[in-house]
């Protein structure tokens, strides 16, 4: 399968702890980017790299989230001392592109489901 | 704020028939708009997009229409198919790499 792969599928965890994401994405593809989604919204801009370098977050990013792509491959998405309103699907895209073009298609994977008990 | 809009959560049409899903916009800066659809389970899949410059885009069955002094765009499915049931997001994207996506709505195409 070369798509988008994200692991874990499915994470549930205790308030205050930290649990990381990670995303390999479709190998020729140097943008990745991070999207939140909540039941009954769409997918929510979090966070974009273009190789390795973050180029882009949002505001909905709080301190508590890190992500990386220490070598322009996989990326790692953690968040620290969860809360209840981080329940969500964080799923990953990926993209070919080169400047600040237009994104065209995203490819996403299957995303990776956040319980916060 | 919702800067993108989709007001029907739910459509149904029969088989064979035409669908309509529609989609606004308040963002003046959108220059491109894409159409994504969702099984359960899965991630989102591209499946048509249309640039600022023009009014409309044909990809097979599915078609989109811009309409640019509305806000407004839509997508039209020619034949609907019972296969194309799945959850529809329109998105926007102007001024960054970002693409803001509306709440989706969830087409059932009955047999």
């Amino acid at each position: 399968d070369t798509g988008v792969s994200q692991n874990p599928r499915h994470k549930i965890t205790k308030r205050g702890q930290n649990v990381t994401f990670r995303c390999d994405p479709i190998s020729e593809h140097n943008r990745l980017y991070w999207y939140r989604q909540t039941l009954g919204q769409g997918p929510e801009f979090l966070t974009y790299f273009q190789n390795e370098a973050q180029l882009e977050k949002s505001r909905l990013l709080s301190d508590r989230f890190s992500a990386e792509r220490p070598k322009g491959s996989f990326s790692t998405l953690e968040i620290q001392r969860t809360e209840q309103g981080d329940s969500a699907m964080y799923l990953c895209a990926s993209s070919l592109g080169a400047g600040l073009a237009i994104t065209g298609e995203l490819f996403f994977g299957e995303g990776s489901r956040l319980t916060v008990l | 704020d919702q800067q993108v809009k989709q007001n029907s959560p739910s459509l149904s049409v029969q088989e064979g028939r035409i669908s309509i899903l529609n989609c606004d916009y308040t963002n003046s800066m959108f220059d491109y708009f894409l159409w994504y659809k969702k099984y359960p389970a899965e991630g989102p899949t591209f499946l048509i997009s249309i640039s600022s410059i023009k009014d409309k885009n044909e990809d097979g069955r599915f078609t989109v229409f811009l309409n640019k002094s509305a806000k407004h765009l839509s997508l039209h499915i020619v034949p609907s198919q019972p296969g194309d049931s799945a959850v529809y997001f329109c998105a926007a994207q102007g001024g960054s790499e970002k693409l803001v996506f509306g709440k989706g709505t969830k087409l059932t195409v009955n047999p």
